[in-house]
C-alpha cells in the first residue's frame, strides 16, 4: 500500500494560466474525493468520484474547476484561467467499499500559488 | 446544514500532562465522527473515527475520543502528551444518512507540547 500520491506537489503559475494537478488514490478505492485548503481553515470539499462517476460537486467549484477519473483510477483536477484567490493546498483523497468506506485516507496535497 | 466547531485555536499542554482538544458538530442525522491530525508540509492522517457502538472510542498514537450525544461534542484526549504530538488537529463530521459524501472538517486547533 503506497498511500494517496499527488502530483505535482507545488505549482507556481502566473494569473490567467491553466494548471492540471492529478491524483493516485490507493489502488482498491473507489471513492475519490477533492478538498481545497487554506491557511488557517480546515479542507473544503471541491468534489467526489465513485469510480468514473462525478457524483457531488461543491459551490466552491465553478465554471473554471473541472475534475475527472476517466477510468475509475486516477483522477485530474484542472484549473482555467487562474486567479490569485485560487492559491491554496489541494487534497485528494480516496476511500474504499463496505465498513472501510468511511475512512479518507489523504495524499501530501498540491501547493498552488497563483502571482 | 452540517458544522463543525473547534473553539480552540491553539492549545499549550506541558510533556506528560493530559490533553483535551474540543470539538462540536451540528448534522441533520445521527453523525460519523473523526479526527485527523496534520504534521507540517504533510498529509491529513487519520486518528480515529465514531461510527456507533461504545461512545469511547480509541485510536492511533495513544489519542482517544468521547462521543457525547446530548452535548454533540467529540471532544480528542490523550492521558500523556508527547512533544512529538505538537500538530494540527482537525475533527470533521459526516451525515450517516448521506453516505459517501463529504467530511466536514472544523478549522483546525494547534496543539503544542512543552518540554
Amino acid at each position: 500500500d503506497t498511500g494517496v500520491s499527488q502530483d505535482p506537489r507545488h505549482k507556481i503559475t502566473k494569473r490567467g494560466q491553466n494548471v492540471t494537478f492529478r491524483c493516485d488514490p490507493i489502488s482498491e478505492h473507489n471513492r475519490l474525493y477533492w478538498y481545497r485548503q487554506t491557511l488557517g481553515q480546515g479542507p473544503e470539499f471541491l468534489t467526489y468520484f465513485q469510480n468514473e462517476a462525478q457524483l457531488e460537486k461543491s459551490r466552491l467549484l465553478s465554471d473554471r474547476f473541472s475534475a475527472e477519473r476517466p477510468k475509475g483510477s486516477f483522477s485530474t483536477l484542472e484549473i482555467q484561467r487562474t486567479e490569485q484567490g485560487d492559491s491554496a493546498m489541494y487534497l485528494c483523497a480516496s476511500s474504499g467499499q463496505g465498513v472501510s468506506y468511511n475512512e479518507q485516507f489523504f495524499g501530501p496535497g498540491t501547493r498552488l500559488t497563483v502571482l | 446544514a452540517q458544522s463543525v466547531a473547534q473553539p480552540e485555536d491553539q492549545v499549550n499542554v506541558a510533556e506528560g500532562n493530559p490533553l483535551t482538544v474540543k470539538c462540536t458538530y451540528s448534522v441533520s442525522g445521527n453523525p460519523y465522527l473523526f479526527w485527523y491530525v496534520q504534521y507540517p508540509n504533510r498529509g491529513l492522517q487519520f486518528l480515529l473515527k465514531y461510527i456507533t457502538g461504545d461512545n469511547l472510542v480509541k485510536g492511533s498514537y495513544g489519542f482517544e475520543a468521547e462521543f457525547n450525544k446530548s452535548q454533540t461534542s467529540f471532544h480528542l484526549k490523550k492521558p500523556s502528551a508527547l512533544v512529538s504530538d505538537s500538530a494540527l488537529y482537525f475533527c470533521a463530521v459526516r451525515d450517516r444518512i448521506q453516505a459517501g459524501t463529504a467530511l466536514i472538517f472544523g478549522k483546525g486547533t494547534t496543539l503544542s507540547v512543552s518540554s
